[in-house]
């Protein structure tokens, strides 16, 4: 069976520093990958997706990027965190065939302080 | 691009009651249309779909309705149970990705 691994769980950065957190899909290929960012207590924002190695497609223009060096590996990145970019970060999967659920990795809880 | 309509946010229901989450969508090839529950701090997990084709579909105490005419779509949750509280999303597929509503953050008090 499929699963989504998501690392850390939590994370408290400073603003101006760095961020990478990691998504990985074990159990399928070539499936398409997603990030969102939940705020609290709001709803999900997509915030990259992508449907292929080196294939990233951008919502929401910002600090952040995405990579996918591997076919289920999803990284996100930033270079210098805003305290704006606090949230909960989720990880998604779901088949390259239409029609699909996603399925969402437990997420990491990101603090800047 | 794809929009969605969530209502209510929060609802507040009688355990044993019945709940009723409603949305509606903007872009008439979206054509899939997830429910998640999402407990809080966990990650939201699929508890019913419904594809295009089909205008109804059940699950036990779960159901979801799809007018595709007029572009909305049900949550319909019977019998409810306190363990029933958490916040519900709606979502519309339309290739390649899927658009969520704000959620509704329904409680069932015993």
């Amino acid at each position: 069976s499929q699963t989504i691994h998501q690392w850390p769980a939590t994370l408290v950065q400073p603003v101006g520093s760095p961020l990478s957190l990691e998504c990985t899909v074990e159990g399928t290929s070539n499936p398409n990958l997603y990030w969102y960012r939940q705020a609290a207590g709001r709803g999900l924002q997509l915030l990259f997706y992508s449907v292929g190695i080196g294939q990233i497609s951008s919502e929401v223009p910002q600090n952040l990027s995405a990579s996918r060096p591997q076919d289920r590996q999803f990284i996100l990145s930033s270079k210098k965190l805003l305290l704006s970019d606090s949230g909960f970060y989720l990880c998604a999967w779901n088949g390259a065939v239409s029609n699909q659920p996603q399925h969402f990795g437990d997420g990491t809880r990101l603090s800047i302080l | 691009g794809e929009n969605v309509e969530q209502h209510p946010s929060t609802l507040s229901v009688q355990e044993g009651d019945s709940a009723v989450i409603k949305c509606t969508y903007s872009d008439s090839a979206s054509n899939y249309f997830p429910w998640y529950k999402q407990e809080l701090g966990k990650r939201p997990q699929l508890i019913i779909d419904i594809r295009s084709n089909v205008g109804e579909k059940k699950d036990q105490r779960i159901a979801v309705t799809l007018n595709k005419t007029a572009k909305h779509f049900s949550l319909h949750i019977t019998e409810t149970q306190p363990e029933d509280s958490a916040v519900y999303f709606c979502a519309a597929y339309s290739s390649p990705y899927m658009r969520f509503g704000a959620g509704t953050r329904l409680t069932v008090k015993p």
